[in-house]
């Protein structure tokens, strides 16, 4: 069974940092695309960053770029979300997903961690 | 960066009826690389429909997904009570991915 387990959300203030982890089961990290979505308090979904089995390729959304980073430990079958610079407007509830073979997109998505940036 | 905008914001139908969702993006997408997700409240999106058209496993067939290049739209054939929910439509073909800012489906 495929499950994705985020940790490493709290309360940050503003200027600091934190580091999400998702821990992956039931698959192989190296074999799949993986996501970063977040989702402000009663607001819409928003892709944040995206990483390539390979772990090659990284993509970002543009509210994150040069703040963000995403990176896997493959022998961990871990993904994270390296969080510089918060800002308020980065409080949300962030999702890891799993992108699909085949022109599936996020086909498993984790429970979610709250970030809440506020001093 | 590609802007998906969705009407209506809500809709208010009730069980039994046809919901038809819209999601128009704001130029052609790639091989129609459009998916549709459902969320309800406290929980993770699941992925109902992708490339357009198809469903995603265990997707009930009163789903269902068509459009290509900017226009695509969600069809729920006929409301069970579970179907009232929050609706997005994503496009994956080009980075950044983007979603709607969602529709609402409410019980009318």
């Amino acid at each position: 069974e495929v499950q994705l387990l985020e940790s490493g959300g709290g309360l940050v203030q503003p200027g600091g940092s934190l580091r999400l982890s998702c821990a992956a089961s039931g698959f192989t990290l190296s074999t799949y695309a993986m996501s970063w979505v977040r989702q402000a308090p009663g607001k819409g979904l928003e892709w944040v960053a995206g990483i390539s089995g390979t772990g090659a390729t990284t993509n970002f959304g543009d509210s994150v770029k040069g703040r963000f980073t995403i990176s896997k430990d493959d022998s961990k079958n871990t993904l994270f979300l390296q969080m510089n610079s918060l800002r308020a407007e980065d409080t949300a509830v962030y999702y890891c997903a799993r992108d699909g073979y085949n022109f599936v997109p996020f086909d498993y998505w984790g429970q979610g961690i709250l970030v809440t940036v506020s001093s | 960066e590609i802007v998906l905008t969705q009407s209506p914001g809500t809709l208010s139908l009730s069980p039994g009826e046809r919901a038809t969702l819209s999601c128009r993006a704001s130029q052609r997408l790639t091989s129609s690389y459009l998916a549709w997700y459902q969320q309800k409240p406290g929980q993770a999106p699941s992925l109902l429909i992708y490339v357009s058209s198809y469903r995603a496993t265990g997707v009930p067939d009163r789903f269902s997904g068509s459009g290509s290049g900017t226009d695509f739209t969600l069809t729920i054939s006929r409301l069970e009570p579970e179907d009232f929910a929050v609706y997005y439509c994503q496009q994956y073909g080009s980075s950044p991915y983007t979603f709607g800012q969602g529709t609402k489906l409410e019980i009318k």
